[in-house]
């Protein structure tokens, strides 16, 4: 099977631009999450989605920022205007949940990721 | 206090020998307990999942969970030289799927 698919894997632009990313979760997950990774911030999450609904949307870090997901299968992270400070690894993550005990467990399962220089 | 704490190391560790990572975590009602393991300039990977009290053991992986002193650790048995990376602990609390992360420890085996 697949595992979770994001494109581009490497992404250089010029500080001002748009920028965006996009994700394929496995397919039959239903929750999706975006993440960035810095060396000084570690593994942040940004937004997830559940059923192809916006749940958690704290962790964006401003207006700059948007994500959607107009299907089950594809979901994308847009900045607009990109910014130095941007430069990151982004991660695309998707879970489902299995029956264990008397709750649901979520194991997520993580993208290659995106690196995002912005110059 | 950060929600989910882990020593950064690194944790240097000779061939063959068991490595212990530690996380602690301070929410009380979280539910489920993950290690992943990040070799560099890669993705998270799943190793490890514990939801109940006590140890898990995952061919030479052992999760152990005390949910009253709110920590968790894995064990490495037999470390190898290719068990080298950051060791990612994350946690769920009771609501939602929502996973917060450790800031990760890193494991270095020496031949």
């Amino acid at each position: 099977d697949a595992g979770v698919i994001q494109s581009p894997r490497h992404e250089v632009t010029e500080m001002g631009q748009e920028v965006t990313l996009r994700c394929k979760p496995i397919s039959g997950h239903n929750s999706l999450f975006w993440y960035r990774q810095t060396m000084m911030r570690g593994l942040e999450l940004l937004i997830y989605f559940n059923n192809n609904v916006p749940i958690d949307d704290s962790g964006m870090p401003e207006d700059r920022f948007s994500a959607k997901m107009p299907n089950a299968s594809f979901s994308t992270l847009k900045i607009q205007p990109s910014e130095p400070r941007d430069s990151a690894v982004y991660f695309c993550a998707s879970s489902f949940p299995t029956k264990s005990g008397g709750g649901n467990i979520y194991e997520q399962y993580f993208g290659p990721g995106t690196r995002l220089t912005v110059t | 206090q950060k929600e989910v704490e882990q020593n950064s190391g690194p944790l240097s560790v000779p061939e063959g020998a068991i490595a212990s990572l530690n996380c602690t975590y301070s929410d009380r009602v979280s539910q489920s307990f993950f290690w992943y393991r990040q070799y560099s300039g890669k993705s998270p990977e799943l190793i490890m999942s514990i939801y109940s009290n006590g140890d898990k053991e995952d061919g030479r992986f052992t999760a152990q969970l005390n949910k009253a002193s709110q920590y968790v650790s894995l064990l490495i048995r037999d470390s190898q030289p290719s068990d080298s990376a950051t060791y990612l602990c994350a946690v769920i609390k009771a609501a939602g799927n929502k996973l917060t992360f450790g800031g990760g420890t890193r494991v270095l085996v020496k031949p």
